[in-house]
């Protein structure tokens, strides 16, 4: 069945110490978004890709980067993870045939996020 | 800029007893408004979306929203709720390429 596949599901890193989360699609879309989630939030974008186009949302910390080499996978960075960035991030794709605002998004099952 | 108030965090409710979950937006412009599902530990799945035409959407699994753009509202109903509707259920709005959610409500159905 075509995905979206996250891994891992769940990650645990120390105070400061970078960590890269994946996420992979067999969906062929164009559009790559990633999302952070808190307990009893709204998820929230931080940012995604048209193609290769990177959009960074104003509010998202310089703090977390992202990277998209081909189609299927995109990369989230946190480089000096804090306390404050245990969440759960989600992964989304979609078309981009209407741009965007009509779109279908289909999510992965998410990473979540332990910050000792 | 744009919001999506879901006002109810919790819904507890029987099996077989109708449901409402309450989403209200708002926005300057035209809108595009959806419902996604998060059943447990699984990702988001769209349930059904409002783009434009009849006002009255449908899911495949029973499910309706209305849209009413004068009371900027698109809450969602089924008559009748299964154990199986267990889940968290977010409302989003977009008019550009990027979905705002509400803060989600989490519909607990007791048998």
């Amino acid at each position: 069945d075509a995905m979206v596949i996250q891994n891992p599901r769940y990650q645990v890193t120390q105070f400061g110490k970078p960590v890269t989360l994946s996420c992979s699609q067999t969906l062929n879309h164009n559009v790559m978004y990633w999302y952070q989630q808190k307990s009893s939030q709204a998820p929230k974008l931080l940012f995604h890709y048209y193609d290769k186009d990177f959009n960074n949302e104003a509010d998202t910390p310089d703090n977390f980067q992202s990277r998209r080499p081909n189609t299927s996978f995109c990369f989230l960075d946190i480089r000096s993870p804090g306390l404050g960035d245990a969440a759960m991030y989600l992964c989304a794709t979609s078309t981009g045939a209407s741009g965007g605002s009509t779109d279908t998004q289909y999510f992965g099952p998410g990473t979540r996020l332990t910050v000792l | 800029a744009q919001s999506v108030t879901q006002l109810d965090s919790q819904v507890p409710v029987f099996e077989e007893a109708p449901v409402e979950l309450r989403c209200n937006y708002s926005s300057s412009v035209s809108v595009y408004l959806f419902w996604y599902v998060q059943y447990p530990n699984q990702g988001l799945q769209l349930l059904l979306k409002y783009l434009s035409g009849s006002t009255l959407v449908e899911s495949i699994n029973g499910f309706e929203a209305e849209f009413n753009k004068s009371q900027t509202s698109f809450h969602l109903r089924k008559p009748s709720v299964h154990i199986s509707d267990t889940a968290e259920y977010f409302c989003a709005v977009s008019n550009t390429d990027k979905l705002i959610f509400g803060t989600g409500t989490r519909l607990q159905v007791f048998p």
